[in-house]
């Protein structure tokens, strides 16, 4: 079946410092891959997707390339500010056409310091 | 992108009592899903609800214990049944976009069973 890894936390950084969360999945086929993120008191909100090989997804200044032959999809930001804090959530889906439900990783805590 | 309201936000129930949660969309889809997020862990699908057909349940999930509705093509409710601590949780609703294949979430409902 389907399964997404990704990096537990909690992630400290310092405000400006370059950001990784890693995230590798499992899935038959070509999965559509997601990067969800949890501010704090908030609800589940979608940060960035990519839906096929080597396409890029990017929002808020966050990017991550699905990457087929390591079946990776690395959450990458240049610079991250406190208000980044949060917990983020890899995801995929199967080929379902939107007709089915996502796998979710673990969740990694960011925690950013001024 | 969707808007969906859930009910009720949180409550605190007595072990053995049954709640039924309320999920609401602004817009006609066609599948609905349920997931599970047990506290300090990630999202697991419970089922997947289509208007006019028996709701689809993932493995160690059963209809005798979480029972779905499906009445009409914007609202949905699930019950979780007989309940004991450990199914202390958030419960989401959620939705997907079968165009872009986005899937949006409502805000949860914490439950706590004592």
């Amino acid at each position: 079946g389907n399964s997404v890894t990704q990096m537990e936390g909690p992630v400290t950084l310092s405000e400006e410092a370059f950001l990784t969360i890693n995230c590798t999945y499992t899935a038959t086929g070509y999965p559509s891959l997601f990067w969800y993120v949890q501010y704090p008191g908030e609800g589940l909100q979608l940060l960035l997707k990519a839906t096929k090989a080597d396409d890029k997804g990017s929002n808020k200044g966050f990017e991550a390339t699905y990457r087929k032959e390591t079946t990776s999809f690395h959450l990458e930001k240049g610079s991250v500010q406190v208000s980044d804090s949060a917990v983020y959530f890899c995801a995929l889906s199967g080929r379902g056409g939107g007709a089915d439900g996502l796998t979710f990783g673990k969740g990694t805590h960011l925690i950013i310091q001024p | 992108s969707a808007v969906i309201s859930q009910k009720p936000s949180r409550d605190i129930c007595q072990r053995g009592t049954s709640l039924t949660i309320q999920c609401q969309v602004d817009s006609q889809v066609t599948m609905m899903f349920w997931y599970r997020q047990q506290p300090g862990q990630s999202l697991t699908l419970i089922a997947t609800a289509n208007q006019g057909s028996e709701a689809t349940y993932e493995s160690g999930f059963v209809i005798d214990k979480f029972p779905i509705s499906r009445p009409n093509l914007t609202f949905s409710t699930l019950t979780v049944s007989n309940m004991s601590p450990e199914d202390s949780s958030i419960y989401l609703c959620s939705v997907r976009d079968r165009v872009n294949l986005s899937a949006f979430f409502g805000q949860g409902t914490r439950l706590t069973v004592v």
